[in-house]
């Protein structure tokens, strides 16, 4: 069964930072990985989607990479603001369209 | 842009209640999904829909059911609602395998008394 992690599970940053979000899953027979953005009481916002045959994707600030073999994506954001604070959640999707998420990291960056 | 919409974004039921938690979206994606998200348990699939008519069982159906009479529309519904319905519920779209990128709405945070 895939189990999806991330770590760490929360992080506290001053602004202007780069840092980086870690999440591993256990299957690596997977379609395609995407990562999300969910503000407190709010829906989720897909950031962005890598594809199984894809290394990266980049989105302004955002870049995000995909090792399938070993089972690790990393969410690499640049110069953070405080308006970056949010939880971030990766999910992964099979053949079955289903996403099986993480456990998500909270981040704050202060000013 | 996508855009997933929901019905309510607050919703104050009691116990016993027939709930209907409504999901329009406006991409023509043949993929609809029902979440709930509680603290510490995450995000979890309780059905979801490949198409008009189908529904398929997620991970905690029990309690649930659904219907997809248009494309466009998803329903949850919760048959005799329960104080341990109590959640945020999450309605998400996509297209199928393999640009199947999922959208999702504000959520409906449900309280159930």
């Amino acid at each position: 069964k895939q189990e999806v992690t991330q770590i760490p599970a929360a992080l506290s940053v001053p602004e202007g930072e780069n840092l980086v979000l870690n999440c591993s899953f256990t299957d690596s027979a997977i379609y395609n990985l995407q990562w999300f953005r969910q503000d407190p009481g709010k829906g989720l916002t897909s950031l962005l989607l890598i594809q199984s045959s894809q290394r990266e994707q980049t989105s302004g600030r955002l870049n995000a990479s995909l090792d399938k073999s070993s089972g690790r994506s990393t969410l690499y954001i640049a110069a953070s603001q405080p308006g970056d604070s949010a939880t971030y959640l990766c999910a992964v999707t099979d053949h079955t369209d289903k996403l099986i998420f993480g456990t998500g990291t909270r981040l704050q960056v202060f000013p | 842009d996508v855009k997933v919409t929901q019905s309510s974004r607050y919703l104050v039921k009691r116990t016993g209640e027939k709930v209907f938690l409504e999901c329009v979206q406006d991409m023509d994606h043949e993929n609809m999904f029902w979440y709930r998200q509680d603290p510490g348990l995450g995000l979890r699939l309780i059905y979801f829909s490949y198409d008009v008519k189908m529904k398929e069982k997620g991970d905690i159906p029990e309690g649930y059911s659904v219907s997809r009479e248009k494309k466009e529309r998803f329903s949850l519904i919760l048959e005799s609602a329960s104080t341990n319905q109590t959640s945020m519920y999450l309605c998400a779209s996509s297209f199928r395998t393999p640009d199947n990128e999922q959208f999702f709405g504000p959520g409906t945070r449900l309280t159930v008394l």
